[in-house]
């Protein structure tokens, strides 16, 4: 199977600051098929991203996708109160599907 | 507008069974396939199971494949979760998901159902 890695476990940033955060696979995603999501405590995840680059339907321009291959990363362009969450990766490329250990992006 | 409510979640002894429902609106049904994705308190996201729009593909993850069984009734646009032989590591909450997009990612989300398994 296809393990995700993400980096860092937990990002400490204030609001305004740009977020990066990094998803590595332990073998190619098959056609880049790879996904981030956005869950907030005690709610389901939330799609932001699929196809490594593609937004999901009503996601705000300052989430953005980018890589391929073996490295995929998420970049929030300038935090707003509500992007303090937990994102995690997921690839659907390959049997079976699988999902990053998750990174917290927490307030400073 | 999608909406998927789960329904049947609760406590259960180990060895117990249960299971799980998985209502859905808002989009033809049997065209899409669909999935359970479940989240062990305090711990990440795991796929369990995936089903055709069809219904005629299964698929499992070697955790639960042998125990679970998914499958779908276009008549009542309803998903299910039989889960046999329950185990202290599936306590969880199960969380179905729609596959809208051509790519197969998960694009809704339900707001999931909480399975303990406990004596």
């Amino acid at each position: 199977e296809i393990v995700l890695t993400q980096s860092p476990a937990t990002l400490s940033l204030s609001p305004g600051e740009r977020a990066t955060l990094s998803c590595g696979a332990s073998q190619s995603v098959s056609s880049n098929y790879l996904a981030w999501y956005q869950q907030k405590p005690g709610l389901a995840p939330r799609l932001l991203i699929y196809d490594a680059s593609s937004r999901a339907t009503g996601i705000p321009d300052r989430f953005s996708g980018s890589g391929s291959g073996t490295d995929f990363t998420l970049t929030i362009g300038r935090l707003e109160p509500e992007d303090f969450a937990v994102y995690y990766c997921h690839q659907y490329g390959t049997s079976p599907l699988t999902f990053g250990q998750g990174t917290k992006v927490e307030i400073k | 507008e999608v909406q998927l409510l789960e329904s049947g979640g609760g406590l259960v002894q180990p060895g117990g069974s249960l299971r799980l429902s998985c209502a859905a609106s808002g989009f033809t049904f049997s065209s899409y396939a669909m999935s359970w994705v479940r989240q062990a308190p305090g711990k990440g996201l795991e796929w369990v199971s995936a089903i055709s729009g069809s219904g005629s593909n299964t698929y499992h993850a070697d955790s639960v494949k042998g125990r679970f069984t998914i499958s779908r009734d276009k008549s009542k646009n309803t998903l299910y979760l039989q889960m046999n032989s329950l185990r202290a590591e599936d306590t969880a909450v199960y969380y179905c998901a729609t596959q809208l997009g051509i790519s197969h990612y998960f694009d809704y989300w339900g707001q999931g159902t909480l399975v303990t398994v406990s004596s």
